[in-house]
C-alpha cells in the first residue's frame, strides 16, 4: 500500500499570502494525485487531479505540481474562505486509494 | 447539479449489521463508478469500496473486506453499503461519492454527499 505524507502538519499564514503545501509519495505514483479540501462540518471538495489539473470551478488561485514522489500544492493569494484542512490521494496503486493524514490550513 | 444524499447512519452494537443508502441525482447514474470513503471523528480520510458503473466489479479495502458489501440499482439511483460484524473502529462518517471518469472508474472521487454517521456503541 502507498503511503502518502503530508507537510506541514499545520501551516499558519494570513489572508493574501502564498501557501505551499506537500505531499511526497513512498513510491513513485507518477502523476495520479488529487487534492481536495475539508471545511469543518463539510465533505472534501476536490480541487486538483492527476497533478495539476484543476476540477470544474476551482478558482485559480489554486494550483498543483509535481511528478513521481513529491507533489506540492498552492495557493497563490490566500481568501478567508480557503482555511481548511487539505487531503492529498494517489490512485496509480488501488485497491486501496490512498489519502495523506492531512494538512491543517489556518488563520494566523 | 449533481447530489448525493447518503442515510442510513445509526447507533449500533457491536457484531451488529447496518444498510447506509445513497440517493443520486443531477447526473447519469448508470455511467459512473461510485466511491465510499469514511472519516472516523476528528481523523483522516480513508477509502472503503468502489463499485463499477455496472455493478459487475466491486473493490474493498482490506479493513472491511469480507463484512461490508457494496451495491448498486441503477432503476433507483441508489447506491447501498451493507455493513456486517460492525466493530468499534468502523465509526465514522460514511461518504459515497461519484467518480470523476464516465465509464470504467479512474478512482477519482470528484463530487461527494454530506456523509451519514455511524456510531458503534454498546
Amino acid at each position: 500500500e502507498i503511503v502518502l505524507t503530508q507537510s506541514p502538519t499545520t501551516l499558519s499564514l494570513s489572508p493574501g499570502e502564498r501557501a505551499t503545501l506537500s505531499c511526497t509519495a513512498s513510491q513513485s505514483i507518477s502523476s495520479y494525485l488529487a487534492w481536495y479540501q475539508q471545511k469543518p462540518g463539510q465533505a472534501p471538495r476536490l480541487l486538483i487531479y492527476d497533478a495539476s489539473d484543476r476540477a470544474t470551478g476551482i478558482p485559480a488561485r489554486f494550483s498543483g505540481s509535481g511528478s513521481g514522489t513529491d507533489f506540492t500544492l498552492t495557493i497563490s493569494s490566500l481568501e478567508p474562505e480557503d482555511f481548511a484542512v487539505y487531503y492529498c490521494q494517489q490512485r496509480i496503486n488501488w485497491p486501496p486509494i490512498t489519502f495523506g493524514q492531512g494538512t491543517r490550513l489556518e488563520i494566523k | 447539479q449533481v447530489q448525493l444524499v447518503e442515510s442510513g447512519g445509526d447507533v449500533v452494537q457491536p457484531g451488529r449489521s447496518l444498510r447506509l443508502s445513497c440517493a443520486a441525482s443531477g447526473f447519469t447514474f448508470s455511467s459512473h463508478a461510485l466511491h465510499w470513503v469514511r472519516q472516523a471523528p476528528g481523523k483522516g480520510l480513508e477509502w472503503v469500496a468502489v463499485i463499477s458503473y455496472d455493478g459487475r466489479n466491486k473493490y474493498y479495502a482490506d479493513s472491511v473486506k469480507g463484512r461490508f458489501t457494496i451495491s448498486r440499482d441503477n432503476s433507483r439511483n441508489t447506491l447501498y453499503l451493507q455493513m456486517n460484524s460492525l466493530r468499534a473502529e468502523d465509526a465514522a462518517v460514511y461518504y459515497c461519492a461519484r467518480d470523476k471518469s464516465i465509464g470504467a472508474a479512474v478512482m477519482v472521487p470528484e463530487y461527494w454527499g454530506q456523509g451519514t454517521l455511524v456510531t458503534v456503541s454498546s
